[in-house]
């Protein structure tokens, strides 16, 4: 497909578990990006990517909240050791370059932490 | 912390009505986007706007970006079933700015 895959698009997970959320962004675009969106509320910034390079990561909520994007296109959000507050849906984005640009949204993950 | 408050927060409107929704911070924005999302899916770019002042139309939605990039406003003409939505303001402070969203304004529209 043309637009931004994620996957799964539902994770269910006790507390304390991992998880992994992949990222699949639109082929060409150098940046992407993470949002955490709780429900009703807009998205909030997580981290940003350029290429490989984590540029921004200053919305992320504790260091149990780790991003890669080693090759510069797939990227992993992983969550260590979950609490009931990361319930949440995570949106990835992708741009050709720079959050200026239009951002391209994928669906989303919804997160469910038992 | 969201610097972006969008007003109102819910609208139930008829099919036919206008609508206006509101997007205002103390910061000042080089450039800001208004995305509409439904729901499951991930939200989508409606127009970005980058002058101070600066009217744009698409179709049946006219936005407008305040003279002192503070805020802007979507009016929607004539609204239809189709509008219903959660509609996000987002605003960059700079080119290299990440994007802050807005609270969203959850609208829907009656048959």
């Amino acid at each position: 497909g043309a637009g931004v895959s994620q996957s799964p698009r539902y994770k269910v997970a006790k507390r304390g578990q991992d998880v992994a959320l992949r990222c699949d962004p639109i082929s060409g675009h150098v940046s992407l990006f993470w949002y955490q969106q709780a429900l009703g509320q807009g998205p909030e910034f997580l981290t940003y990517f350029q290429n490989e390079a984590q540029l921004d990561k200053s919305g992320l909520p504790s260091d149990r909240f780790f991003a890669e994007r080693p090759e510069g296109s797939v990227s992993t959000l992983k969550i260590q050791r979950t609490q009931q507050e990361d319930s949440a849906v995570y949106l990835c984005a992708s741009s050709l370059s720079g959050s200026v640009q239009p951002q391209h949204f994928g669906d989303g993950t919804r997160l469910s932490i038992l | 912390t969201q610097l972006l408050e969008q007003s109102p927060q819910f609208l139930s409107i008829q099919e036919g009505e206008n609508l206006t929704v509101y997007c205002n911070s103390s910061s000042v924005f080089s450039s800001l986007q208004w995305y509409r999302q439904e729901p499951g899916e991930g939200p989508v770019l409606l127009v970005t706007v980058v002058t101070g002042g600066e009217v744009k139309k698409l179709k049946r939605l006219t936005f407008q970006f305040g003279d002192a990039r503070k805020d802007s406003s979507l009016h929607i003409t004539a609204a239809q079933p189709g509008d219903t939505g959660l509609y996000l303001c987002a605003g960059a402070r700079s080119s290299g700015d990440k994007l802050t969203f807005g609270t969203g304004t959850r609208l829907a529209v009656r048959p």
